[in-house]
């Protein structure tokens, strides 16, 4: 079965970095698109990036765009996050998601919780 | 950026009772959309998508209708395990927008 797993969650200061990884199983990585979604501490859900399949393409929420890069390894099954100068406003539950059908998100991650804070 | 607006944002039912709640776009998504439903401290799992189509294993008792910049979830004969937040979202173009989400409540 599908199966996404976060790490590299944690407490960062602000303008700090942090790489999150999700690491997939249970369906061929290198044929679908990929994402991310986070949820601040009691908010509804934002997304935040997409990458395509073959990594080719990558979208991005204008919150975060030129702070945070999603790559993707296909040789490990192996989604990332690249997070720079975050802000408090970053807190938030971070999801992995797959996709299907383009963009369609059909499978999520348990998440993994960001705190951005001094 | 294409903008999700569901209502209401919380509703209160009873077990067997039939809810629906609504989500508009800001512009035409075609039949671009996906309901997802969360519990609390739980990921979100995917109930609709394509506006209608219902998700492998989603019990029959959600359905969705609803084209353009209209879309209506529809839940017949509430079930214990129904009440929690529901979101909707868009899938049409990037950024791929949620709604601010319906809790669903038991009175």
């Amino acid at each position: 079965q599908v199966q996404l797993v976060e790490s590299g969650g944690g407490v960062v200061q602000p303008g700090g970095s942090l790489r999150l990884s999700c690491a997939a199983s249970g369906f061929v990585f290198n044929s679908v698109g990929m994402q991310w979604v986070r949820q601040a501490p009691g908010k509804g859900l934002e997304w935040v990036a997409f990458i395509r399949y073959d990594g080719s393409a990558q979208h991005y929420a204008d919150s975060v765009k030129g702070r945070f890069t999603i790559s993707r390894d296909s040789s490990r099954d192996t989604l990332y996050l690249q997070m720079n100068s975050l802000k408090a406003e970053d807190t938030a539950v971070y999801y992995c998601a797959k996709s299907r059908h383009g963009p369609l998100i059909d499978k999520w991650g348990q998440g993994i919780l960001v705190t951005v804070s001094s | 950026d294409i903008q999700m607006t569901q209502s209401p944002s919380t509703l209160s039912a009873s077990v067997g009772d039939t809810v629906s709640i609504t989500c508009r776009a800001s512009q035409n998504i075609h039949s671009w959309l996906a309901w997802h439903q969360q519990k609390p401290g739980r990921a979100p799992k995917l109930l609709i998508y394509k506006a209608s189509s219902l998700e492998s294993g989603a019990p029959s008792r959600f359905s969705g209708t609803g084209g353009g910049t209209g879309f209506t979830l529809t839940i017949t004969s509430l079930q214990p395990d129904d009440f929690a937040t529901y979101y909707c979202q868009q899938y049409d173009s990037y950024p791929y927008s949620f709604g601010q989400g319906t809790k669903l409540e038991i009175k």
